[in-house]
């Protein structure tokens, strides 16, 4: 199976603040990544697919890059609504396989 | 406006079977180039993908569970089902039920359904 580690595992801002969080994969995926954001006691959201195409009604703060196997999601200024989990997750080789999550808090 | 919600029991003793179902709505369900899956994610931890299947019954299955899981489909009814065997403690979390693209990500989520494994 391909391993995804993101990292931080947590990360602390503040509202208005640029972050960027990286996800790795343990061997090469391509384009292949999906990033998702989940609020406490909610299902996950695509943010972003393909490692740059972000979701219709995305906000356009979310930036994806990246290519093989190493990947970032930056935030260009944070806002209240987006202190969540965000995970990344592989879909070159199934199992499909998802990092285990970068938790952005004030 | 396609929406995916998951049913079934939120208490499954060890070593019985886990059956959930997730109804879709305000989307074709035989749509081809979709599948429709399922992803847990245990209390406190990270999402782990279960299982696909398509409208026609082609499944793909997490090998970690592959012989514990079934997923099956009801097309008139718009819905498929899981059903996961001889469940431990371990399989305890919140199941959600997901669209997947034709590439594999998942594009739209259910609210998730917790099953608690206790006896």
């Amino acid at each position: 199976d391909i391993q995804m580690t993101q990292s931080p595992s947590t990360l602390s801002a503040s509202v208005g603040d640029r972050v960027t969080l990286t996800c790795r994969a343990s061997q090469t995926i391509n384009k292949w990544l999906a990033w998702y954001q989940q609020r406490p006691g909610k299902a996950p959201n695509l943010l972003i697919y393909e490692t740059s195409i972000l979701e219709t009604g995305v906000p356009s703060r979310f930036s994806g890059s990246g290519s093989g196997a190493e990947f970032t999601l930056t935030i260009s200024s944070l806002h209240p609504e987006d202190f969540a989990t965000y995970f990344c997750q592989q879909y070159h080789t199934p199992p499909w396989t998802f990092g285990h999550g970068t938790r952005v808090e004030v | 406006q396609l929406q995916l919600q998951e049913s079934g029991p939120g208490l499954v003793k060890p070593s019985e079977t886990l059956s959930l179902t997730c109804t879709v709505s305000g989307f074709p369900f035989t749509r081809d180039s979709y599948f429709w899956g399922w992803v847990r994610q245990a209390p406190g931890k990270g999402l782990e993908w279960l299982g696909s299947i398509q409208y026609g019954g082609s499944t793909y299955y997490n090998p970690s569970f592959k012989s514990r899981l079934t997923l099956s489909v009801d097309t008139s009814r718009s819905r498929f089902s899981l059903s996961l065997t001889s469940v431990t403690t371990a399989d305890a979390a919140v199941y959600y039920c997901a669209r997947l693209t034709f590439t594999r990500y998942f594009d739209v989520w259910g609210r998730g359904s917790l099953v608690t494994v206790s006896s």
